[in-house]
């Protein structure tokens, strides 16, 4: 089974909308970590926001913030305000367990901001 | 600036020669992760490292090898036994393992 499900290829925006990528992920853990990744057509992978398994609050930073549905095993990150330059691709990971050194990365979603 | 370099960010081999790709850090992270990305795919761990002289390998290590010598430095060869080597190689770094991953630029490796 995928430990990291992204059901949405691709995904527009109006600028200056709210927009809500969908992750869901598989784990028997009790201790793992969720993460959003944002890549542009550079290449690079720009973290953006982590929520801990623990973690009562939806971890927010700026317009970035995580819908964490625990018994759901969601993870959904929700962009306000959308900006041309946040045209990109976006891509879900999980830790599992506390130290663990791998990241179990989803298979992205490509979001475009429409002017 | 801290940050992440990979070097060179393009490069090209012809098949059956070992190419190196070169990861350094200034973040005084402990841990240092190499991945790969095909097309359309997410990223898959191929070699790790908590701290120097040690490493470990990640889901698909097999035609890869890779040291660390220094903390700052972790380089990624790609040898001639790895089958489809084609791909973009991102390096990444923490704090300590278990922590949030940094990425440098990647390389993009095309065999001829």
């Amino acid at each position: 089974a995928q430990k990291i499900t992204q059901t949405q290829p691709g995904m527009f925006v109006q600028e200056k909308e709210a927009v809500t990528l969908d992750c869901t992920y598989d784990t028997s853990d009790q201790s793992y970590g969720l993460f959003w990744y944002k890549q542009p057509s550079s290449g690079e992978m720009i973290f953006l926001i982590y929520q801990g398994s623990y973690d009562e609050q939806n971890a927010t930073e700026g317009r970035y913030s995580l819908n964490f549905q625990k018994a759901r095993k969601s993870a959904n990150l929700v962009i306000s305000a959308s900006q041309l330059g946040d045209s990109a691709m976006y891509f879900c990971a999980m830790r599992e367990g506390a130290g663990a050194n791998n990241l179990f990365f989803g298979t992205g979603t490509r979001l475009t901001v429409i002017p | 600036d801290g940050g992440i370099t990979q070097s060179p960010k393009y490069l090209f081999r012809k098949e059956g020669q070992n190419v190196t790709l070169s990861c350094e850090q200034n973040l005084n992270h402990d841990a240092m992760y190499w991945y790969r990305q095909d097309p359309g795919q997410g990223l898959r761990l191929i070699y790790y490292s908590q701290i120097v002289n040690d490493f470990q390998k990640g889901d698909i290590a097999e035609g890869y090898s890779v040291s660390r010598e220094k903390k700052e430095s972790f380089p990624l060869t790609v040898t001639s036994a790895q089958k489809n080597p084609t791909a973009f190689y991102l390096c990444a770094s923490s704090i300590v393992r278990g922590d949030t991953q940094y990425f440098g630029p990647g390389t993009r490796l095309t065999v001829l």
